[in-house]
């Protein structure tokens, strides 16, 4: 089966702790992204990657950090410098070019900051 | 800066209802339309890509249209079914060209 699959589902951070969230594609798209969710606020952009070793930072990448090694694989990295991580993480990817693209979504991981 | 604006914010109609939802954007200088279904806990699920140059879009009981000059799409949902209840989001291209501007959705809760 086709998709983007994200791992874990649920996530608990320590403070101070920096936590990864995984994410794989098997769509063989170019472009990947990653998004939050807070209630009430939509979702916001946090870095993208239209190509592999190449990534931008989005609206709220600050405390944030990813890579970009393999055409497939997108990690985000949360760090102790994001103050609020406790959200729900999407990553999405699609094919070039982007702004004509359909993009799709993965199933999601929830972070919480104990 | 684009900005998406989708209203109601949430809607309850009993099963059978014909209903429309409505979403718009500040800058009509889109490459497209997306529409998202998102059930609680989810991941989102794509429903209906419009490109600029289309003017609707049918898959089932789905239904969109795109007014890019009136910067303003609808995702129409005919004989609503409980199982419809979620919350549909709409979203375009960004500045960029690449990451999408979501509006906040709209819940909609179908009752049997």
């Amino acid at each position: 089966d086709g998709g983007i699959t994200q791992s874990p589902k649920y996530l608990f951070r320590k403070e101070g702790q920096n936590v990864t969230l995984s994410c794989e594609q098997n769509l063989n798209h170019d472009a990947m992204y990653w998004y939050r969710q807070d209630p009430g606020q939509g979702l916001r952009l946090i870095y993208y990657s239209q190509i592999v070793n190449d990534f931008q930072k989005g609206d709220i990448a600050e405390g944030y950090s990813v890579s970009r090694e393999k055409k497939e694989s997108f990690p985000l990295t949360v760090t102790s410098a994001q103050k609020n991580p406790t959200a729900f993480y999407l990553c999405a990817s699609s094919i070039q070019p982007p702004e004509t693209a359909e993009q799709f979504f993965g199933p999601g991981t929830r972070l919480t900051v104990l | 800066k684009q900005e998406v604006t989708q209203i109601p914010a949430a809607l309850s109609v009993p099963e059978g209802e014909n209903l429309v939802l409505n979403c718009s954007f500040t800058d009509s200088a889109i490459y497209n339309l997306q529409w998202f279904r998102q059930d609680p806990g989810k991941g989102l699920t794509s429903l209906l890509l419009i490109q600029s140059s289309q003017r609707e879009q049918t898959s089932g009981r789905l239904n969109a249209s795109l007014d890019k000059s009136s910067g303003r799409s609808t995702l129409y949902i005919a004989a609503s079914q409980p199982g419809d209840s979620a919350t549909y989001l709409c979203a375009v291209p960004g500045q960029a060209g690449t990451a999408l501007i979501f509006g906040k959705g709209t819940t909609l809760s179908v009752s049997s």
